[in-house]
């Protein structure tokens, strides 16, 4: 079965460059979430759209945006990057509006390193 | 402000054996959901379980249950036969509907070693 695709898997940045992680969602999944993971945390949620709209924002710095487009996939932007960005990053889908019984399916994460 | 609690930061089990992992959460939301998902070393977020808050039976999962006491707010995973490969660490977490969407909101995950 397919699953939730995100790219790229391992990203080298330094310091204030910018970054864009992509995420394709599961045919059909129409709502997707995106997750910051720092060493030995739990994930922390980020930033989630349905239908191409904004639906909630958690603990996303100012510093990065995110949309999701006409196809579904999204991509979070990420500018002036800092040490404490080193995260896996990962992204989710699932299917339904506000449907807290869907799982959400994550993709294997971007391992963002900042030098 | 939902949150889950896992008290086992490490678990150990035998090879076969069955463990449970424990989790707890807080919400005063009166629809929820509860997952569990399994984080191997090579780090993807793999999703074992769902309960549902007005789900009448524990779901399972082939070798999956989850322990789900309402009353208690706990809802617990239970690995039967352990194998070398369930090594891994386990989040639950409470799904939480904002919006138009559900976020989830994690516990600090057990890390669990299955052992020959």
């Amino acid at each position: 079965a397919a699953g939730v695709i995100q790219s790229p898997r391992h990203l080298i940045k330094e310091k204030r460059e910018t970054a864009t992680l992509k995420c394709y969602p599961i045919p059909r999944h129409d709502t997707v979430y995106w997750y910051q993971q720092g060493p030995g945390q739990d994930p922390q949620f980020l930033i989630s759209f349905y239908e191409k709209m904004q639906s909630d924002k958690g603990s996303i710095p100012d510093r990065f945006s995110a949309q999701q487009f006409s196809d579904y996939h999204s991509e979070l932007n990420m500018s002036s990057l800092e040490l404490g960005d080193s995260a896996l990053y990962f992204c989710a889908s699932s299917l339904g509006p506000g449907v807290s019984n869907q799982p959400q399916h994550f993709g294997d994460g971007t391992r963002l390193s900042i030098l | 402000a939902q949150k889950i609690t896992q008290t086992q930061p490490g678990m150990f089990v035998q090879e076969k054996e069955a463990v449970t992992l424990d989790c707890t959460y807080d919400t005063s939301d009166p629809s929820y959901g509860l997952f569990w998902y399994k984080q191997p070393s090579s780090g993807e977020m793999i999703f074992l379980i769902y309960q549902g808050s007005y789900d009448q039976q524990n779901a399972t999962e082939g070798r999956y249950s989850l322990n789900f006491q309402k009353a208690r707010k706990s809802a617990n995973l239970v690995i039967s036969a352990s194998q070398l490969g369930d090594s891994a660490m386990y989040f639950c977490a409470m799904s939480q509907i904002t919006g138009t969407a559900s976020k989830l909101t994690f516990g600090t995950g057990t890390r669990l070693q299955v052992t020959l």
